[in-house]
């Protein structure tokens, strides 16, 4: 079966600080992989998505920057983080074709101080 | 216009009502759609795939109006354990995978 990884779980981090969120998928090959935010309160906002390994599509313009240096592996970074960072970032995975079904991992909450 | 749109909440209804969310999406080339439901500082999780004829699963029923472009989530004897937010997700692109779109999510909370 299917699984997916995501951490740290949460984190506290100052203005100005980079940030590395990871996220894996084990169970499958050549995922569909996404990272959303929502901001407390606030709807699902899809930040970055990605349908093979060096192929990233930015839905926003942001402090924010993904990669995906492995099939089954994507990350969520920032050089430096600002007080609008905060929120709850989620890593989704689908599979390339047909129902587009999203499985979520955990979340991370980011608090930006 | 937003790609899509979810009733504003929240709802508050009592146990065993019956309760409607609806849900507006802009693009027509739209090609599957969902309902997803988030619980307090969880993943959202998937509750129902909508088909175009309609499907069921126990008390919740999705419907799809393509004309209209809007889904319908209904809820039949509310139950406590329904309380959570409800977002309608649509893929804006097709079936290739791509871009899943969700609205703004509509809470429900079932008091006793």
């Amino acid at each position: 079966s299917q699984t997916i990884h995501q951490w740290p779980a949460t984190l506290v981090q100052p203005v100005g600080s980079p940030l590395s969120l990871e996220c894996t998928v084990e169970g499958t090959s050549n995922p569909n992989l996404y990272w959303y935010r929502q901001a407390a309160g606030r709807g699902l906002q899809l930040l970055f998505y990605s349908v093979g390994i060096g192929q990233i599509s930015s839905e926003v313009p942001q402090n924010l920057s993904a990669s995906r240096p492995q099939d089954r592996q994507f990350i969520l970074s920032s050089k430096k983080l600002l007080l609008s960072d905060s929120g709850f970032y989620l890593c989704a995975w689908s599979w390339g074709s047909g129902a587009n079904v999203l499985t979520f991992g955990a979340g991370s909450r980011l608090t930006v101080l | 216009r937003k790609e899509v749109e979810q009733d504003p909440g929240p709802f508050n209804v009592p146990e065993g009502a019956t309760v409607a969310f609806n849900c507006t999406y802009s693009n027509s080339a739209s090609q599957s759609f969902f309902w997803y439901r988030q619980d307090c500082r969880k993943e959202p999780k998937l509750l129902m795939s909508v088909y175009s004829s309609g499907n069921e699963d126990g008390r919740f029923t999705a419907q799809l109006n393509r004309a209209s472009q809007y889904i319908s989530l209904l809820i039949r004897d509310s139950k406590l354990s329904d309380s959570a937010t409800y977002l309608c997700v649509v893929n804006i692109l097709g079936n290739q995978g791509g871009k899943l779109i969700f609205g703004q999510g509509t809470e429900l909370s079932v008091k006793p």
